[in-house]
């Protein structure tokens, strides 16, 4: 089953512009992380926000925690034709696994 | 480049058979966990191998098997293949168990067709 959601399901924007995406979750989780995906090949690990961080930056990526909400989001700033790809949010679960959403797809557009 | 490698890098089989997919994990890395991705989907969790035994296993049948080897390898086995198991299968490696909230690595990936 999948317990992070992404939103919005897809994404288009232009060269340039800012790129902003959320996710949410259903249990109490102890981090959170972020992956990019090109073109349904292997996940890229971008960024990981533990449960009791509010924000995390890593150059062009920002990203945020809600707990009490049970949300984060993703901002990619000054988006670039390199970042068009799915991002996925995961949180940690039972059994040691990653549990994963269905991902945002993010068409960058020259 | 994450040092994750996966073999082969695409399959066609047909519904019945039997198929190995292998992955070569970071050295160092005595964690590896794999996942099923079916087209426009997430990934999910089949199961995880710390130090060559089973550590956590996902929603999936016992047709699904893996091993885990001393030099950084492991296999996933998948017996009985039906369609639905079409799908890209990825290998994630990490340094410690996974749980312990490390970043796993993950491999290009392996494209099963099962006709």
């Amino acid at each position: 089953s999948q317990q992070g959601e992404e939103d919005p399901q897809a994404l288009s924007i232009q060269e340039g512009e800012n790129a902003t995406m959320n996710c949410s979750y259903k249990t109490s989780i102890n981090n959170l992380q972020w992956y990019r995906q090109n073109s349904g090949r292997g996940l890229v690990h971008l960024i990981l926000i533990r449960s009791n961080e509010r924000e995390k930056h890593s150059g062009r990526l920002r990203v945020t925690l809600d707990t009490s909400k049970k949300s984060s989001s993703l901002l990619i700033t000054a988006s670039r034709a390199a970042d068009t790809a799915s991002y996925f949010c995961a949180t940690d679960g039972s059994n040691y696994q990653l549990i994963w959403g269905a991902g945002t797809k993010l068409i960058i557009k020259p | 480049e994450t040092g994750v490698t996966q073999s082969p890098t695409h399959l066609i089989k047909t519904r019945g058979q039997q198929v190995t997919l292998r992955c070569s994990s970071q050295s160092g890395h005595n964690t590896v966990s794999w996942y099923q991705q079916a087209l426009g989907q997430g990934p999910q969790f089949i199961f995880q191998y710390y130090r060559e035994e089973e550590n956590g296993r996902g929603n999936f049948p016992p047709r699904f098997s893996g091993l885990q080897f001393p030099n950084y390898s492991s296999e996933l086995n998948v017996n009985a293949l039906e369609l639905d198991d079409s799908a890209l299968y990825l290998c994630a490696s990490s340094p410690r168990l996974a749980g312990l909230t490390d970043t796993q690595y993950f491999g290009p990936g392996t494209r099963l067709t099962v006709l």
